[in-house]
């Protein structure tokens, strides 16, 4: 596609359930990123992909939240027993390499009521 | 560990006024510096960025950023705004080598007053 994909836009979840949400990154780009803009906070780092494998997780807030890669493409990251506190824009980016312009999705809203 | 600090949360500034958004980062290897910009109701878009080079880099609707190796800094200037340019600006840094992980500041709200 031309741009970064992330699907769906808006999320609406009962406490303690599980959600997965997804991101299409630009085809041909290796590094694929994710983040949590919490309301009033600035744009936290998740976790960073290279290909399917992911150098590094420091970013995940607890265990509750994991990501995978497939085919060096999609990627989806699944939030288990969501919290309120896990209410916000996820949004997603991908890139041809460190060097390179980091390119966002329009993100995902999550909201756990 | 890498951190990028955007020391301004909220920066208001008249129409036509000259702005300054600072940016500082702790690396001790070589870095890429870029800073987003989130227009209300947008995604993040790249406003400039330096990978190498000469130290400062502009945008193509004025706005400009230097790095100084030394301050270990790369503020985001513009010597007189108008009211699109408000907007929430990220600052972000990726080290050369290393670690590949793009890590952003916590941004800074522009706001341009009429």
């Amino acid at each position: 596609g031309a741009g970064v994909s992330q699907s769906p836009s808006n999320k609406v979840t009962e406490k303690g359930k599980d959600v997965e949400l997804r991101c299409d990154p630009i085809s041909g780009h290796t590094a694929l990123y994710w983040y949590r803009q919490s309301l009033g906070q600035g744009l936290e780092f998740l976790i960073y992909f290279q290909g399917n494998s992911a150098p590094d997780k420091s970013g995940l807030p607890s265990d509750r939240f994991s990501a995978e890669r497939t085919g060096g493409s999609v990627s989806t990251l699944t939030i288990q027993r969501t919290q309120q506190e896990d209410s916000a824009v996820y949004l997603c980016a991908s890139s041809l390499g460190r060097k390179a312009e980091a390119f966002f999705g329009q993100g995902t809203r999550l909201t756990v009521v | 560990a890498q951190s990028v600090t955007q020391l301004d949360s909220q920066v208001p500034v008249f129409e036509e006024a000259p702005v300054e958004l600072r940016c500082n980062y702790s690396s001790s290897v070589s870095v890429y510096l870029f800073w987003y910009v989130q227009y209300p109701n947008q995604g993040l878009q790249l406003l400039l960025k330096y990978l190498s080079g000469s130290t400062l880099v502009e945008s193509i609707n004025g706005f400009e950023a230097e790095f100084n190796k030394s301050q270990t800094s790369f503020h985001l200037r513009k010597p007189s705004v108008h009211i699109s340019d408000t907007a929430e600006y990220f600052c972000a840094v990726s080290e050369g080598t290393g670690a590949n992980n793009l890590f952003f500041g916590t941004g800074t709200r522009l706001t341009v007053i009429p």
